[in-house]
């Protein structure tokens, strides 16, 4: 089953404008993965935030977690072409850090 | 490193056949995750190792899948036999909790076709 649902399942955007995603569980975390998948490939990691942590930062990536609301938002600022792809978040429990249950994704085009 | 390697990328074969599929994980990762794609269920935990010990298999399908980890730098899933719904993306995945930034590296996957 699925902890994850991404919102919303598909964005198209303006090269140049930010995208937002966001995500929303359903259980206690430890900690919350966002991922990107180019199409026919596999996952690359983006960013883990810990359920400690509120605001993390990587390059144009920001990642926001509320745990009394249950979900999280992925940041994309300035986006390009390359940035085209479906992201998905993924959830780790206290129980179960290491085991990851992966949502639905988010398909984000980006044009030109 | 590599990376994940998975084989093979692509697979076809006939219903009722055995279909196995392999994965060497970057050296040093402490566990190993095996994952079935398709559009309808999207991205689903099949079994995980952690220390070439399965740890959870709840998420495999049927008796007809299992998984092996002889070593450190290998692992198995077969499908005996497969059936046209066993169609989809398999990946697997490699992590170490050591790793302060944490977080899966993923194979390219396998596409199996069943007919």
């Amino acid at each position: 089953s699925q902890q994850g649902e991404e919102d919303p399942q598909a964005l198209s955007i303006q090269e140049g404008e930010n995208a937002t995603m966001n995500c929303s569980y359903k259980t206690s975390i430890n900690n919350l993965q966002w991922y990107r998948q180019n199409s026919g490939r596999g996952l690359v990691h983006l960013i883990l935030i810990r359920s400690n942590e509120r605001e993390k930062h990587s390059g144009r990536l920001r990642v926001t977690l509320d745990t009394s609301k249950k979900s999280s938002s992925l940041l994309i600022t300035a986006s390009r072409a390359a940035d085209t792809a479906s992201y998905f978040c993924a959830t780790g429990t206290y129980s179960s850090a290491s085991k990851i249950i992966f949502g639905s994704g988010t398909r984000l085009s980006i044009r030109p | 490193d590599a990376g994940v390697i998975q084989s093979p990328r692509h697979e076809v074969t006939e219903m009722g056949q055995e279909v196995t599929l392999r994965c060497k994980p970057i050296s040093g990762h402490d566990y190993l995750f095996w994952y079935r794609q398709t559009m309808m269920r999207g991205l689903e935990l099949l079994i995980y190792f952690n220390n070439n010990v399965p740890i959870d298999d709840s998420g495999m399908p049927e008796d007809r899948f299992s998984a092996k980890m002889p070593n450190a730098s290998f692992s198995t899933l077969k499908i005996q036999p497969s059936e046209p719904r066993d169609s989809a993306v398999y990946f697997c995945a490699s992590s170490s909790l050591g790793d302060p930034n944490y977080g899966y590296t993923f194979g390219s996957g396998t596409r199996l076709t069943v007919v």
